[in-house]
């Protein structure tokens, strides 16, 4: 069981927009950084959003990524259908010094 | 161009005994954290580890599932860093992602990735 707790799924209609949510703890989400990462089906993970808010060069501002307390929210506007994959988030835990993760959520674009 | 490549996967028995690669190139590997992600077949993302860069002594941290049975050294004159683990068992068995930060300041936010090593733990 993640310690860092997401939706199984969550779907919507193209050109919508959809939140995943990731919840944690004072020793991970509140006090460290989040991650977000896309997984495409066969690929390896792809760093969307890092340092709570910040995209990494490439990754289109229609991904954003926001924090609040001891939860982060992973925000897709304009949806489309290649966006369908599994999204995970990420943080440094700083009480068992590791890294945690979220067990992923698998959009649906519809 | 940064790049990070596993390898030594395959077939191992259960108790038995592995050891990855992760060569890396386009980097001053000694500066960099580097570390080690795993994720089962069908299931999610499961850290496995981490070492620190020359800065930090190399120091290293380790999931609670492998704890134990696992060591991870490094030969920057390589660049690369090796996992080794033993006691292997069925839960072992995933694919081992080489990771690093995307940016030194985050080395925890994973912008680059190998294209994974297969570990299979049966008899």
């Amino acid at each position: 069981q993640s310690v860092l707790t997401q939706p199984p799924s969550v779907s919507a209609a193209p050109g919508q927009k959809v939140t995943i949510s990731c919840s944690g703890s004072s020793s991970n989400i509140a006090n460290h950084y989040v991650s977000w990462y896309q997984q495409l089906p066969g690929a390896a993970p792809k760093l969307l959003i890092y340092a709570d808010n910040k995209r990494p060069s490439g990754i289109p501002d229609r991904f954003s990524g926001s924090k609040s307390g001891t939860s982060a929210t992973l925000g897709i506007t304009g949806l489309q259908t290649g966006d369908e994959a599994d999204y995970y988030c990420g943080s440094w835990d700083g009480s068992l010094n590791i890294v945690l993760f979220g067990g992923g959520t698998t959009l649906t674009v519809l | 161009e940064v790049q990070v490549v596993e390898s030594g996967g395959g077939l191992v028995q259960p108790g038995g005994s592995l050891r990855l690669s992760c060569t890396a190139s386009g980097f001053t590997f000694s500066d960099h954290y580097i570390d080690w992600v795993r994720q089962a077949p069908g299931k999610g993302l499961e850290w496995v580890g981490r070492s620190r860069n020359k800065t930090k002594s190399y120091t290293t941290d380790y999931a609670a599932s492998v704890k134990g049975r696992i060591t991870l050294s490094r030969d920057d004159s390589k660049n690369s860093l090796y996992l080794h683990l033993n006691s292997l068992k069925s839960d072992d068995t995933a694919v081992y992602y080489c990771v690093r930060g995307a940016y030194s300041d985050y080395p925890s936010s994973y912008g680059y990735w190998g294209q994974g090593t297969l570990v299979t733990v049966s008899s």
